[in-house]
């Protein structure tokens, strides 16, 4: 019963280089989201992925892009890290598109140096 | 203005109480309301959903929603120690959630 998986669960990047966070779902859910959250601001939507094949930015989609790979997969890569992007990310996944409530992953814990 | 306004807390209550976390939202249009709660350094876990006006129970946990005002609560019967975590109010957009920043709760033995 693994639900949504989140690789990696640490990361320490320097300012400039590149990574790319992996999230797989198992449940067959067609909406799939990153999120990231920072202290006393709550969960910010980065972008997310109504179904298959389609991708949109949500409220902080700045110095990040995504890719939707199949059904299961959507990636997180941020080109080129700066401070500012050290927070905690979420991958989330729904069953329907629309107001449903979601299943999260553990998280990645991103710091930038 | 954010989307969705929550008490940062800390709210302090004794074992046995009852905890109220409240929450307002500022799209009139929004249709569903999530209550997550979240243990420092874990993920969000839904613990209640809500769609029309009135209340909804859940073993110690109800949740309220008065869509005129744009109010949404949660209210924990009998709290206990493992209660102690973050509770995060969620509001539908269209086909996303829009997150206040949460109430942090501790339960006091």
């Amino acid at each position: 019963n693994a639900g949504v998986t989140q690789t990696p669960k640490f990361q320490v990047l320097k300012t400039g280089q590149s990574m790319t966070l992996q999230c797989a779902q198992d449940m067959n859910h067609n909406s799939m989201y990153w999120y990231r959250q920072d202290p006393g601001m709550g969960l910010r939507l980065i972008y997310y992925s109504a179904s298959e094949g389609t991708t949109d930015k949500g409220e902080v989609p700045n110095g990040y892009n995504v890719s939707r790979l199949n059904k299961r997969e959507f990636s997180l890569r941020l080109e080129s890290a700066a401070p500012s992007q050290t927070s905690v990310y979420f991958c989330a996944s729904s069953e329907l598109t629309g107001p449903y409530g979601y299943t999260f992953g553990s998280g990645t814990r991103l710091t930038v140096v | 203005q954010k989307e969705v306004e929550q008490n940062s807390g800390p709210l302090s209550v004794p074992e046995g109480a009852i905890a109220s976390l409240n929450c307002t939202y500022s799209d009139r249009g929004s249709q569903s309301f999530f209550w997550y709660r979240q243990y420092s350094g874990k993920s969000p876990e839904l613990i209640m959903s809500i769609y029309s006006n009135g209340d909804k129970e859940d073993g110690r946990f109800t949740a309220q929603l008065n869509k005129a005002s744009q109010y949404v609560s949660l209210l924990i019967r009998d709290s206990q120690p493992s209660d102690s975590a973050t509770y995060l109010c969620a509001v539908s957009n269209d086909y996303k959630l829009s997150f206040g920043a949460g109430t942090t709760v501790t339960v006091r033995a």
